[in-house]
Order: structure tokens, then C-alpha cells, then sequence
């Protein structure tokens, strides 16, 4: 069983570009979640993806977006980066809807956006 | 507004003794709850959770208590060993019958180290 991958490892970018991010959820998972953790804080909630829909969003700007693929593979898109947007950007991937395991997200190792 | 506080950044046991980590929660529509464990340059990983329905869940050497009239919850690790040493990140979600997307609200994570 594959568990939850994520590319790039890090990424490098200057103020206004813009970057997408993957994550491959684990094999028989249909949900993706995606958080942001910056630096000596817990993860926060940016949005789920849910049988290729959007499922929830948390407190974030519309220049983050994302993408949820067939396969349940998934993208982070953010649009005219911000200094503040340097941080640990993690997958978590999950069993679906209707299940107490539903809510037992597996992690990626996550990628390290670094804006300069 | 940090509706999942970790009010202690840091902890130090001696092997073999209890670790006994603590978690708040202000939003009283939380139902359940998460305790995840982050090596460095790994995402999170689940480690026990409870129902609102419950005080109690244990796991081997992990049981997390729950108090919910004084929205409080608290891991305890009997005997710590050195490989615990990690950050412990709680997480609380409204999972409400099962309909609920799986937005986890984390704590700042506490640093766990246990000393041979």
C-alpha cells in the first residue's frame, strides 16, 4: 500500500509568481485535504477536495486554489505569492464521507515553499 | 482565534516516566478529537482520537482523556520511551453524524523530549 506523496520536496519562489504543489493521496483514498504550516505553528486547514469537488474551505484568499484529478490525485495552486506564504505545505488524504475513519487524515511529508 | 491552544511549547521527561501532554478548546462544537506525532521532515502522523461520546480511549501506552465540561483533553504516554521524542499536535474536528467535511483545527504542537 503506497501512502500519501507529495512534489516538489522544496520549492523556491520570488513575491508574485505563482506555484502549484501535488499530492498523490493513498491507494482506495477518495478525499484530499490540504493545510499550511508555517513556521512553530499546527497546520491549518486550506481546503478539501471530495470526489473531485471542492468539500470546505478555511480562512484563505482565492488566489489559493486546487484541483482534484480522477484518480484522486490533487494540486495546490497559489496565485501572485506573498512573503507570508513561505511555509510547510501539507496532503492529507482520507477514506471519504460517512466514516468515522473519515476524519483520520494521513499525511504527506509535505513541500517547503520558501517566497523571497 | 486559536480555538485548539497547546499552552506548553515544550516538555521533558525521563524515560520510563508518564508525558502527559495538554490541549484546550474553545469551540464547544467539536465532537471529536485527534493527537498526531511529527518526526522532523515528515508530515504528522494519527496517533489516538476520541468521541465526545467517550472520557476515555486508550492504546497501548497512549490513552487521551477527554473532560468536556471544561473543554480539555490530554495525552498521556505510560512508560515515554526515546523514540516518543517528537512534536505532538492535537486536532479537533465536528464530525456530526458523519456528514461533516474534515476540517481539523490543530494546536500549536508541543515538543516532547524523553531523555535515556
Amino acid at each position: 500500500e503506497t501512502g500519501v506523496t507529495q512534489s516538489p520536496t522544496h520549492l523556491i519562489k520570488t513575491r508574485g509568481q505563482q506555484v502549484t504543489l501535488r499530492c498523490s493521496s493513498q491507494s482506495g483514498h477518495n478525499t484530499v485535504s490540504w493545510y499550511q504550516q508555517a513556521l512553530g505553528q499546527g497546520p491549518q486547514f486550506i481546503f478539501q477536495y471530495y470526489r473531485e469537488e471542492e468539500n470546505g474551505r478555511g480562512n484563505f484568499p482565492p488566489r489559493f486554489s486546487g484541483l482534484q484529478f480522477p484518480n484522486y490525485s490533487s494540486e495546490l495552486n497559489v496565485n501572485a505569492l506573498e512573503l507570508d506564504d513561505s511555509a510547510l505545505y501539507l496532503c492529507a488524504s482520507s477514506l471519504g464521507q460517512g466514516s468515522i475513519d473519515y476524519n483520520e487524515q494521513f499525511f504527506g511529508p509535505g513541500t517547503r515553499l520558501t517566497v523571497l | 482565534d486559536q480555538q485548539v491552544k497547546q499552552n506548553s511549547p515544550s516538555l521533558s521527561v525521563q524515560e520510563g516516566r508518564i508525558s502527559i501532554l495538554n490541549c484546550d478548546y474553545t469551540n464547544s462544537m467539536f465532537d471529536y478529537f485527534l493527537w498526531y506525532k511529527k518526526y522532523p521532515a515528515e508530515g504528522p502522523t494519527f496517533l489516538i482520537s476520541i468521541s465526545s461520546i467517550k472520557d476515555k480511549n486508550e492504546d497501548g501506552r497512549f490513552t487521551v482523556f477527554l473532560n468536556k465540561s471544561a473543554k480539555h483533553l490530554s495525552l498521556h504516554i505510560v512508560p515515554s520511551q526515546p523514540g516518543d521524542s517528537a512534536v505532538y499536535f492535537c486536532a479537533a474536528t465536528r464530525f456530526a453524524g458523519g456528514t461533516s467535511y474534515g476540517k481539523l483545527t490543530f494546536g500549536q504542537g508541543t515538543i516532547l523530549t524523553v531523555h535515556p
